[in-house]
């Protein structure tokens, strides 16, 4: 149990475009989903917390306008990287709380390997 | 300020040793402790947790955990490693009072033949 599912896995775009990718939880719901960055060699930094039906919580320095977040279901919150430039490459992780309340571990999707242009 | 270290960037073993990666951590009040593996190119897949009971945690794949309060580790294990265990290690620890994950630096495994 517990699966979060995340897509693309890859996806390679042209500086300037944008590109969409999702998270589902596949056998839960998720009221609140993580969405991550992680550089080469680098551990993972936190980029937003995506709460079902309001406004995502984005962390200091990561700008909300360029990483739109939508929770608009129990099972699904996707982030768009919008105008995306050379820098923005990097593997994004989403993850989801699972159902045992406050000890619970958190559910990873396989990340998203973005290539821009 | 709530922190997680691993001090170790890279742990070389060779298979069938046993193999230890160390994590302490420093946070107000009970901490919640979780080890995450990683391998290339994917999510992270959770191995096991300290939340209260037995110091000793047994999780997935064989491996174990030892919570010291005393010494603030929570410092992973497994007797016997196998090549397959070669990946990225990450231990994180949440706050009774935040659901925040604090994550450490990560540590990568390496078992040799």
């Amino acid at each position: 149990g517990a699966v979060v599912s995340q897509h693309p896995s890859w996806v390679i775009c042209k500086s300037g475009t944008s590109v969409k990718i999702e998270c589902r939880s596949l056998d839960f719901q998720a009221t609140t989903m993580f969405w991550y960055r992680q550089f080469p060699k680098q551990s993972l930094m936190l980029m937003a917390t995506s709460n079902e039906g309001s406004k995502a919580t984005y962390e200091q320095g990561v700008e909300k306008d360029k990483f739109l977040i939508n929770h608009a279901s129990l099972t699904l919150s996707t982030l768009t990287v919008t105008s995306a430039h050379p820098e923005d490459s990097s593997f994004y992780i989403c993850s989801a709380r699972g159902t045992e309340g406050g000890s619970s571990p958190l559910h990873f999707g396989n990340g998203t390997r973005l290539t821009v242009t | 300020a709530q922190s997680v270290a691993q001090p170790e960037d890279q742990v070389n073993v060779a298979e069938g040793n046993p193999l230890t990666v160390k994590c302490t951590y420093s946070v107000s009040g009970n901490p919640y402790l979780f080890w995450y593996v990683q391998y290339p190119n994917r999510g992270l897949q959770f191995l096991l947790k300290y939340i209260t009971g037995d110091n000793l945690v047994k999780g997935s794949y064989g491996f174990e955990a030892e919570f010291n309060k005393s010494q603030t580790s929570f410092h992973l294990k497994k007797p016997s490693a196998l090549v397959s265990d070669s990946a990225l290690y990450f231990c994180a620890v949440r706050a009774y009072s935040n659901y925040q994950l604090i994550w450490g630096a990560g540590t990568k495994l390496i078992i040799k033949p």
